[in-house]
């Protein structure tokens, strides 16, 4: 079957680096994305990786490795705007995305 | 401004009452999906569609029909057959399949059965 696991929760300080992670089991790959959702909001997008390595765009940053079915999305300098779920999801073989249950990420003072 | 509108935003229904959820795109998108968002989980795919007159099953089809037969619209129906519809609806476009589909979502239209 197809799995993607993410943390349900994560808690971290405002103007610090949190980092969540995404192991995924799919039948292919055609790249993962990464999403933020504010509750009751539409999913909006941040990242898109297909090869290994580092995406950097400002603040937010995202990691892949085929190879370990592995990403990783850092937040820097955190801001309270930054407490949503952060889905993470993955482009199987049939260019169909497969969905993460989302982490809730929450900022504190 | 090019978006994804979806309408109502709240929708109550009774039990037995099949209700339609509207999905509307200016973005000259040819595909568009429908998900469905339970607290908890992550988004189950419902419908999807490819181009004009023709849509394909998800993982949780049952219980819903869609229709396309504009490219702007793929309006869904919440049919009676569907046992538990109480949850958060989610509508999204993309261009055609292909190495890069990022989707575009609307603001959700969240269902409650009373």
């Amino acid at each position: 079957g197809q799995n993607i696991d993410q943390p349900t929760e994560m808690t971290a300080t405002e103007g610090a680096i949190v980092q969540i992670n995404c192991t995924y089991q799919t039948s292919g790959f055609n790249g993962l994305f990464w999403y933020q959702q504010h509750a009751g909001e539409a999913p909006t997008f941040l990242s898109y990786n297909v090869l290994d390595g580092l995406e950097e765009k400002g603040r937010f940053s995202s990691f892949l490795s085929r190879s370990k079915g592995y990403s990783y999305l850092l937040l820097k300098e955190l801001q309270m705007k930054d407490s949503a779920s952060y889905l993470c999801a993955v482009m199987d073989s049939n260019y169909q995305l497969i969905w993460g249950a989302g982490t809730k990420l929450i900022i504190k003072p | 401004d090019g978006g994804i509108t979806q309408s109502p935003k709240y929708l109550f229904r009774k039990e037995g009452q099949n209700v339609t959820l509207s999905c509307e795109q200016n973005l000259n998108h040819d595909a568009m999906y429908w998900y469905r968002q339970d607290p908890g989980q992550g988004l189950r795919l419902i419908y999807y569609s490819q181009i004009v007159n023709d849509f394909q099953k998800g993982d949780i089809a049952e219980g819903y029909s869609v229709s396309r037969e504009k490219k702007e619209s793929f309006p869904l129906t919440v049919t009676s057959a569907q046992k538990n519809p109480t949850a958060f609806y989610l509508c999204a476009s993309s261009i055609p399949a292909g190495d890069y589909n990022e989707q575009f979502f609307g603001p959700g239209t969240r269902l409650t059965v009373l």
